[in-house]
């Protein structure tokens, strides 16, 4: 069926950095994105959201942009800090009221000190 | 803090046993869902309930079963234990109207020997 998939399973950044995470759909009927950090022994936690009308939202060192001509969403994180270190997901909602999140691999960001 | 329990937190049974996993959500949130989740590995959707006596299963076939009796609380249950049914279980509920995404809890693990 339609999945979400990451370009990268694994990022290296420097802490202070900034770093890009990438996430290519392929249901062009997917209408909200969201991303979502987990952390060791935890469940995915609720970063930011985008609906299909807008192209950029920002949130606390956050910003999702979304380019549906290519199908693709990415997740900025400003001044990268240790405790950001975790695997990031995105996710597609097909669309409508079911409300039904399809979840890609996930990309694992590891701050380097 | 998310508003979502799951009991327990770790669970290591033996083969055959019948066991529930309890997951309760204090927010109102009508739907539900259940994912199962292995080490770094995506999320897959096993189970979902849109309100009260609804539920659906998910992408990914599971041998488990669940129940919607009360808006809270969301109980998954494996008749019969297998060792490949050892995975992490995801509990999420959301709120339609909100469109915020899902509210995941911490998950269980569970080991089955």
């Amino acid at each position: 069926g339609e999945s979400v998939g990451l370009h990268l399973p694994t990022l290296s950044v420097q802490e202070g950095d900034n770093s890009i995470i990438n996430c290519a759909y392929s249901n062009s009927a997917s209408d909200y994105f969201i991303w979502y950090k987990q952390e060791s022994g935890k469940g995915p936690q609720f970063i930011i959201d985008i609906r299909s009308n807008m192209d950029k939202r920002q949130g606390q060192r956050v910003t999702v942009l979304l380019n549906k001509t290519v199908k693709h969403l990415s997740l900025q994180i400003a001044a990268t800090q240790p405790g950001d270190s975790a695997v990031y997901f995105c996710a597609e909602n097909y669309g409508g009221a079911t409300n039904k999140l399809i979840f890609g691999t996930g990309t694992l960001l590891a701050v380097q000190p | 803090e998310a508003d979502i329990y799951q009991t327990p937190r770790y669970l290591v049974i033996g083969t055959g046993k019948k066991i529930t996993l309890e997951c309760s959500q204090t927010m109102g949130h009508d739907k539900m869902y259940w994912y199962q989740q292995d080490p770094g590995m995506e999320l897959h959707l096993i189970h979902y309930s849109y309100g009260v006596n609804s539920t659906e299963k998910g992408d990914l076939s599971s041998e488990s079963t669940v129940s919607r009796i009360r808006t809270e609380h969301f109980p998954l249950t494996l008749e019969s234990a297998r060792p490949s049914h050892t995975s992490q279980y995801l509990c999420a509920s959301s709120d339609t109207r909100a469109g915020r995404g899902y509210t995941f809890g911490s998950g269980t693990r569970l080991t089955v020997v």
